[in-house]
């Protein structure tokens, strides 16, 4: 049963849009993340965040930028698309330091 | 490299046939989970398992940590067990780190 949830499902954008993808968790954890899976299937860390620390995976360019307003919610937003963004955005919650996370069913990305 | 290596990249089965699916880790391991992805591209969590043998329904885990190993058992398998499973590990931190899948395709 999803206790994680994500808008919108598919989104199809030109180069140098903005976008933002919504990300929301009613399992009253504190922790949360968002992963980017490529067209390889390999899915990788962007961020980790808490209401006491953001962690940034270094590789990340910095036109995405994670955007939270309480511990259920953590929004993904790139500024400025770029073909290379076409992937599935996964998001997931966990209580932090407890490790086992739940995941999202994705935002796919495409960028024409 | 990769830190989280994956075995077999691909599967086929036919019904009923039991599978075994292998990840390795280059680094010392914490903990990890093991992952089922649909085709349409959800994660489902399978197993977290710091150590040892878990069992839910027709699915087996072990996690030897020392050997920085864990298999997936899938006994008679089915149609509906098509798909990719996914293993994992938690890096120092909360970041999870993944290997590149199993693909398993389960014919009648």
């Amino acid at each position: 049963e999803t206790a994680v949830f994500q808008t919108p499902n598919y989104h199809v954008t030109q180069v140098g849009n903005e976008v933002s993808f919504n990300c929301k968790q009613t399992l009253g954890h504190d922790t949360m993340y968002w992963y980017k899976q490529d067209s390889k299937k390999l899915l990788k860390i962007m961020f980790s965040y808490n209401n006491k620390q953001l962690i940034v995976n270094e590789t990340v360019p910095r036109r995405f930028s994670p955007q939270s307003s309480d511990k259920a919610h953590l929004n993904l937003r790139i500024k400025s698309v770029e073909p290379e963004d076409s992937a599935v955005y996964l998001c997931a919650s966990s209580y932090d330091r407890v490790y086992e996370q739940y995941f999202g069913p994705g935002t796919r990305l495409t960028v024409l | 490299g990769q830190q989280v290596q994956q075995s077999p990249a691909s599967l086929v089965l036919q019904e009923g046939e039991n599978a075994e699916l292998q990840c390795n880790f280059s680094t010392s391991l914490n903990s990890m989970q093991w992952f089922y992805q649909r085709p349409e591209g959800s994660l489902v969590s399978l197993f977290y398992n710091p150590s040892g043998t878990k069992q839910s329904g027709r699915l087996t885990s072990t996690t030897v940590i020392k050997e920085r190993r864990s298999s997936l058992h899938i006994s008679s398998s089915q149609i509906t067990d098509s798909g990719t499973y996914l293993c994992a590990h938690y890096q120092g931190g909360r970041a999870l780190i993944f290997g590149t899948g199993t693909t398993v395709s389960v014919s009648p």
